[in-house]
């Protein structure tokens, strides 16, 4: 079974921490990407990489930033977290895009900032 | 411009009724389609997908979905509902990127 990690679940940080928040996958997949989830906004894309050390802006990509040092590992980092920033964080993980490819999902990792 | 909708927020069914959830998509080319669960709190796992071939496929859980192309349609479909079914359903297609539906909150009342 593919298994993407985030090491995090719950975090509460203060307003203007820097946040790392990591993902692991264990499929060799090329592609990972991190989205945020809020109620009534479905998933939006924050960014994503297609290979160690390349990433693309999705659609909401201000205010974050991204590493993808190794294949298997892809962070998000929040600069300097702010409220509006408290969300629910989804990475995933596939195949090269195109046709026939599966995203697989992290468990989730749910970010307060007070 | 390719796009998903999800006409229903959130649907309330009795447990043991028949479920569908429908799922429009916009898409140029063959779509490769998806159904997502997420149960509260939890990530999205994997119901089902539709890649080419019969165009009903069965899933995890009991699911199945119909792929309809005259009408851009994947819904997904379960005979008999169980109240751990409770969850949000999303809707996807892949082409170069995913695009995802806004989601369906399911309620399973007894």
């Amino acid at each position: 079974d593919v298994k993407v990690t985030q090491s995090s679940r719950y975090l509460v940080k203060r307003t203007g921490e820097k946040v790392f928040l990591e993902c692991v996958q264990d499929m060799d997949h090329e592609n990972m990407f991190w989205y945020r989830q809020d109620p009534g906004l479905g998933l939006r894309l924050i960014y994503f990489s297609y290979d160690v050390k390349m990433k693309e802006k999705g659609d909401i990509p201000e205010g974050y930033s991204v590493s993808r040092e190794k294949k298997e590992r892809f962070s998000l980092i929040l600069e300097s977290a702010s409220t509006n920033q408290t969300s629910m964080y989804l990475c995933a993980s596939s195949f090269t895009t195109g046709v026939g490819n599966t995203i697989y999902f992290g468990e989730g990792s749910w970010l307060t900032v007070v | 411009a390719q796009s998903v909708t999800q006409p229903d927020i959130h649907i309330t069914v009795s447990e043991g009724a028949s479920l569908e959830l429908r799922c429009n998509y916009s898409y140029g080319a063959t779509p490769y389609l998806f159904w997502y669960v997420q149960s509260p709190g939890q990530g999205l796992q994997l119901l089902l997908k539709y890649f080419s071939g019969d165009t009903l496929v069965q899933g995890i859980k009991g699911f199945e979905a119909e792929f309809k192309r005259s009408q851009s349609s994947f819904n997904l479909r379960k005979p008999s509902v169980h109240w751990s079914d409770a969850a949000e359903y999303f809707c996807a297609v892949s082409g170069n990127q995913f695009y995802f539906g806004t989601g369906t909150s399911l309620t399973v009342i007894p």
